[in-house]
């Protein structure tokens, strides 16, 4: 079965510090992976999308990290800001033979950034 | 820009009612789904679609209906609420198929009675 794993549930860090937040998968034969910011109230905001054949992707203070063999992405945020409070969800999406492929969410991280 | 808009915002129905919640997008997407999500297991896939005319279930499709008449419209229409299907519900559309970036609308928080 194709799960989607993000431990911690939570995480509370002082502002400045680096955010390191963790995905983790059990099909190892992904098409990519999307990380993704949910604000509450709100909907999902994609932040970085990692082709199966990329190991990593930047965008400003985001940078994401893909490990297939390990089955593992890393999405870390540079000297957060109060403003990087979120919850912050990855999907995978897997190529599948009878329909137009699975993407699957995990639950998410929630990031409290102190100020 | 307006991007994915879904109306209603908040909906309070009784157990039995029907209705149903609305997505539009203006970016000329083939693919659109709905998702529900619920506290502690994310966000799963009810239906979606990949082209007017085309739709098809996902993981939890029952209860729901859906149809594509237009690129830009994809309805989802609860036949008779029930209390399991208090939940917030997300629309959502792609440029690409398959995996493409996924763009979300702001929700519909459903609860019912």
């Amino acid at each position: 079965k194709q799960e989607v794993t993000q431990i911690p549930a939570a995480l509370s860090v002082p502002e400045g510090e680096n955010l390191v937040l963790n995905c983790s998968f059990t099909d190892s034969a992904i098409y990519n992976l999307q990380w993704f910011r949910q604000d509450p109230g709100k909907g999902l905001t994609s932040l970085l999308l990692i082709q199966s054949s990329q190991r990593e992707q930047t965008s400003g203070r985001l940078n994401a990290s893909l490990d297939k063999s390990s089955g593992r992405s890393t999405l870390y945020i540079a000297a957060s800001q109060p403003g990087d409070s979120a919850t912050y969800l990855c999907a995978v999406y897997w190529m599948t033979t009878d329909s137009w492929g699975k993407l699957q969410f995990g639950a998410g991280t929630q990031v409290v950034v102190t100020p | 820009n307006a991007g994915v808009t879904q109306t209603p915002k908040f909906q309070v129905l009784k157990t039995g009612q029907s209705m149903t919640l609305q997505c539009a997008q203006d970016m000329n997407h083939e693919y659109m789904s709905w998702y529900r999500q619920d506290p502690g297991m994310g966000l799963r896939l009810i239906h979606y679609s990949v082209g007017a005319g085309i739709t098809d279930q996902g993981e939890v499709p029952n209860g729901y209906n859906v149809s594509r008449s237009t690129t830009e419209d994809f309805p989802l229409r609860l036949l008779s609420a029930a209390p399991s299907q208090t939940s917030v519900y997300f629309c959502a559309s792609s440029a690409l198929l398959p995996g493409g970036k996924l763009f979300f609308g702001s929700g519909t928080q459903l609860s019912v009675l």
